[in-house]
């Protein structure tokens, strides 16, 4: 498919755990976003990459939290020892242009992490 | 910062009835606007956005939204809503300068009945 795909779309982890969550942007995209949407709210933004370069981290929650994007393509969002409080939905966005001109984000569907 | 207000958590309405979900935001510069679409198991979708100029703005599916300035809204509508619009829907807004970082209101999910 053309979208933006994510994996895996459920994770189940005991507190504690690390946890690796995979985005796949739309292909040719220079822009990536990460959000994290909790329960009953609108997303939150964590971070942006601008192809491999992370341009904004200001919104990931803690230092447990670590993002890349080495070929600026594929990304992957890092949480160490995870917490009950990061139980949320992180999505993963992908717009083609560089961020400006409010270039429309294409969301992926999302990975449901469930923290035990 | 800017920050936004989804009036309503849950709207329910018939089939064929127009509907009107109300966004308020509150910044204290100039912002962008944005009404994306969430259905069941899928990704945010664009429905429509302002950026400048006419303050209505026309989306996809028959959505429409204006931008009131003086009273800081961006309020959604859709004169006939069909079975397939159920589905969350979320406003959000950005900065010119740094339009990238959206900051989403908490939602307002639309139930249509037969």
């Amino acid at each position: 498919g053309a979208g933006v795909s994510q994996s895996p779309r459920y994770k189940v982890a005991k507190r504690g755990q690390d946890v690796a969550l995979r985005c796949d942007p739309i292909s040719g995209h220079v822009s990536l976003f990460w959000y994290q949407q909790a329960l009953g709210q609108g997303p939150e933004f964590l971070t942006y990459f601008q192809n491999e370069a992370q341009l904004d981290k200001s919104g990931l929650p803690s230092d447990r939290f670590f993002a890349e994007r080495p070929e600026g393509s594929v990304s992957t969002l890092k949480i160490q020892r995870t917490q009950q409080e990061d139980s949320a939905v992180y999505l993963c966005a992908s717009s083609l242009e560089l961020a400006g001109g409010s270039d429309e984000q294409f969301f992926g569907p999302g990975t449901r992490l469930t923290v035990l | 910062a800017q920050s936004v207000t989804q009036l309503d958590s849950q709207v329910p309405v018939f089939e064929e009835a127009p509907v009107e979900l109300r966004c308020n935001y509150s910044s204290s510069v100039s912002v962008y606007l944005f009404w994306y679409v969430q259905y069941p198991n899928q990704g945010l979708q664009l429905l429509l956005k302002y950026l400048s100029g006419s303050t209505l703005v026309k989306g996809i599916n028959g959505f429409e939204a204006e931008f009131n300035k003086s009273q800081t809204s961006f309020h959604l509508r859709k004169p006939s809503v069909h079975i397939s619009d159920t589905a969350e829907y979320f406003c959000a807004v950005s900065l010119p300068y740094n339009d990238y970082k959206l900051s989403f209101g908490a939602g307002t999910t639309v139930t249509v009945r037969a």
